[in-house]
């Protein structure tokens, strides 16, 4: 089973600024087989991300993917309000699994 | 735009079976192309896949849970079911069903089942 494990767990930050989350992989899994998604309270998961980096239907553009191999990033260019939640990386290169998740917190 | 709602049971007694039902619409399961699946999430914890049917039929299930559990698919109710046997205070969480193809870009509400005696 291949283990994601995100970092850092918490990040506190400020509407506007730039927020970069960590996804690592315990081993290599290929770029088509990777994805982020958002979590806020009392709602399932939403799909930012598939493919390592492109961006699902409706998904801002201030959303971005990047990575290969076993390590994969998600960077939020400016954060908005409404940016401030769960995020969660997933793979399904062997079996399927999710990292523990990174929460955007406002500074 | 499709939907999918969860129903079952919110409470089940330890060593029973889990039985939840996904009910698509907007959508067609049995027009092919993607996976349809359950995946839970303890509370206030991380998620874990449960495990997958397309609408040929074909499962795919998580290691971790095989032996235990059983997805099926109707395809002229447009559902997919969810049975989970022999249930502990652990699989205790927030059951959700969900489409995929490049991601999971279709999710239920999700439904709290509660295992307790």
């Amino acid at each position: 089973e291949i283990v994601l494990t995100q970092s850092p767990g918490t990040l506190s930050l400020s509407p506007g600024e730039r927020a970069t989350l960590s996804c690592r992989a315990s081993q290599s899994v290929s770029s088509s087989y990777l994805a982020w998604y958002q979590q806020k309270p009392g709602q399932a998961p939403r799909l930012l991300i598939y493919g390592a980096s492109s961006r699902a239907t409706g998904i801002p553009d201030r959303f971005s993917g990047s990575g290969s191999g076993t390590d994969f990033t998600l960077t939020i260019s400016r954060l908005e309000p409404e940016d401030f939640a769960v995020y969660y990386c997933q793979q399904h290169g062997s079996s399927l699994t999710f990292g523990g998740g990174t929460k955007v917190e406002i500074k | 735009q499709v939907q999918l709602q969860e129903s079952g049971p919110g409470l089940v007694k330890p060593s029973q079976t889990l039985s939840l039902t996904c009910t698509v619409s907007g959508g067609s399961i049995g027009s092919g192309g993607y996976f349809w699946n359950w995946i839970r999430q303890d509370p206030g914890k991380g998620l874990e896949w449960i495990g997958y049917i397309n609408y040929s039929g074909s499962t795919y299930y998580n290691p971790s849970l095989k032996g235990r559990v059983t997805i099926s698919v109707d395809t002229s109710k447009n559902q997919f079911s969810l049975k989970l046997s022999s249930v502990t205070a652990a699989d205790t969480a927030v059951y959700y069903c969900a489409r995929s193809a490049r991601g999971f870009d279709s999710w239920g509400q999700g439904t709290l089942v509660t295992v307790s005696s």
